[in-house]
């Protein structure tokens, strides 16, 4: 199986700050690879996929980059609003999937 | 207005059965590959499942924690998803989230039904 380590766990920023979380794959996704924001007591909300893809709706400070085994999440300016948990999700050739643990972004 | 609901969530004793509903509407659900994610309280997003739609097979795969003991099926006629659940054990209390995607990611989710298993 996949298996799929975000870092870092927690990271806090202040608003106005260019934020990076990682996710690193234990093998080559090629780039099957998408990013949900989560916030407490709801569902999560598809932010990217295909790697690199912006979902609809979603706001452009969001991109995300990386392909093989290692990709990135980036927030150019954090706005309040993006103060959630993160996370990464692979989705192999044989149509299954596994997530991240998790990147808690807390206000500083 | 594209949407899934689950339902079905209760308390129940360790090993005992349940099963989770999830009604579609707004999109094409015979056409939809359906997935079941859960989040233990506190915790991350874990797969639980995904079972394909008819014309690409039917076939249901599961995540190994819960591979022989739960079930996905669905009902095209009536454009609901059920995931039925035996041999529960503590570790699977969780939200249990019905979702579905392109592109090898999930856009529609449910609000989630929580299912608790203790004695």
């Amino acid at each position: 199986d996949i298996q799929m380590t975000q870092s870092p766990s927690t990271l806090s920023a202040s608003v106005g700050d260019r934020v990076t979380i990682t996710c690193r794959a234990s093998q080559s996704l090629s780039s099957w690879l998408a990013w949900y924001q989560q916030k407490p007591g709801k569902a999560p909300k598809l932010l990217i996929y295909k790697a690199s893809s912006l979902e609809s709706g979603v706001p452009s400070r969001f991109s995300g980059s990386g392909s093989g085994t290692e990709f990135t999440l980036t927030i150019s300016s954090l706005q309040p609003d993006d103060f959630a948990t993160y996370y990464c999700q692979q989705y192999d050739t044989y149509f299954m999937f596994t997530f991240g643990q998790g990147t808690k972004l807390e206000i500083k | 207005e594209v949407q899934v609901v689950e339902s079905g969530g209760d308390l129940v004793k360790p090993g005992g059965s349940l099963r989770l509903s999830c009604a579609a509407s707004g999109f094409t659900f015979r056409n939809a590959w359906m997935n079941w994610v859960r989040q233990a309280p506190g915790k991350g997003l874990e797969w639980v499942g995904r079972i394909k739609s008819k014309a690409d097979g039917g076939t249901a795969d599961f995540a190994a924690p819960v591979k022989g003991r739960f079930i996905i099926s669905r009902d095209d006629s009536k454009n609901t998803l059920y995931v039925q659940m035996n041999s529960l054990k503590t570790e699977d209390t969780a939200v249990y989230y019905c979702t579905t995607g392109d592109h090898g990611a999930f856009n529609i989710w449910g609000q989630g039904t929580m299912v608790t298993v203790s004695s």
